[in-house]
């Protein structure tokens, strides 16, 4: 297993469009996070699954927002409608059964969005 | 909010010297963990302290947690460029995310040869 991937790296979109993001994370994990980076912060946190149930979202995922894990292995986030303020970095990451708390969480190496 | 203060927020050392960064916060978490964030990439967990007053080691870089579990330092002895780097705190307790973590800024340190 070669970790936490996430596809695309970079995505550059006009303001309005729908865009989609994919996480794919350690196999054995079974908890998946989404995060928000912006310039000059810390990762902030979207969102949560454990195996294929969205157990916590964040007040900063908007209506405009909305992430999904079908089968409890790949994630996807999309965001319709995309504003110049949602430009940030998106990263994914996953963790073992005894959470990110333990032994950590286990990142992607991002999506970059840029809103044009 | 729990909030975690880094200080400094930016640090240019040269190579050989030691340095160290703070993440302080007023309230107290079930552990706190070290990150460091390369350009372009993901943040990489260095460190997960638990018990107050707890110290760890990882070759020339020294944790610690405080007795009060609310702030950790993170001491670099003899940097070398390859320490350069977005170095992340993450109090562990609530923030979202089951585990709750809750970052702070993060600080940005840069070695010259």
């Amino acid at each position: 297993d070669t970790g936490v991937s996430q596809d695309p790296r970079h995505k550059i979109t006009k303001r309005g469009q729908n865009v989609t993001f994919r996480c794919d994370p350690i196999s054995e994990h079974n908890r998946l996070y989404w995060y928000r980076q912006t310039l000059g912060q810390g990762p902030e946190f979207l969102t949560y699954f454990q195996n294929e149930a969205q157990l916590e979202k964040s007040r900063l995922l908007s209506d405009r927002f909305s992430a999904e894990r079908p089968k409890g292995s790949f994630s996807t986030l999309e965001i319709q409608r995309t504003e110049q303020g949602d430009s940030a970095m998106y990263l994914c990451a996953s963790s073992s059964p005894n959470g990110q708390g333990r032994r950590g969480a286990f990142f992607g190496q991002g999506t970059r969005l840029t809103v044009v | 909010t729990q909030l975690l203060e880094q200080s400094p927020q930016f640090l240019s050392i040269q190579e050989g010297e030691n340095l160290t960064v703070y993440c302080n916060s007023s309230s107290v978490f079930s552990s706190l963990q070290w990150y460091r964030q390369e350009p372009g990439e993901g943040p990489v967990l260095l460190v997960t302290v638990v018990t107050g007053g707890e110290v760890k080691k990882l070759k020339r870089l020294t944790f610690q947690f405080g007795d009060a579990r609310k702030d950790s330092s993170l001491h670099i002895t003899a940097a070398q460029p390859g320490d350069t780097g977005l170095y992340l705190c993450a109090g562990v307790g609530s923030g979202g995310g089951a585990d709750g973590l809750t970052f702070g800024k993060g600080t940005h340190l840069i070695i010259q040869p």
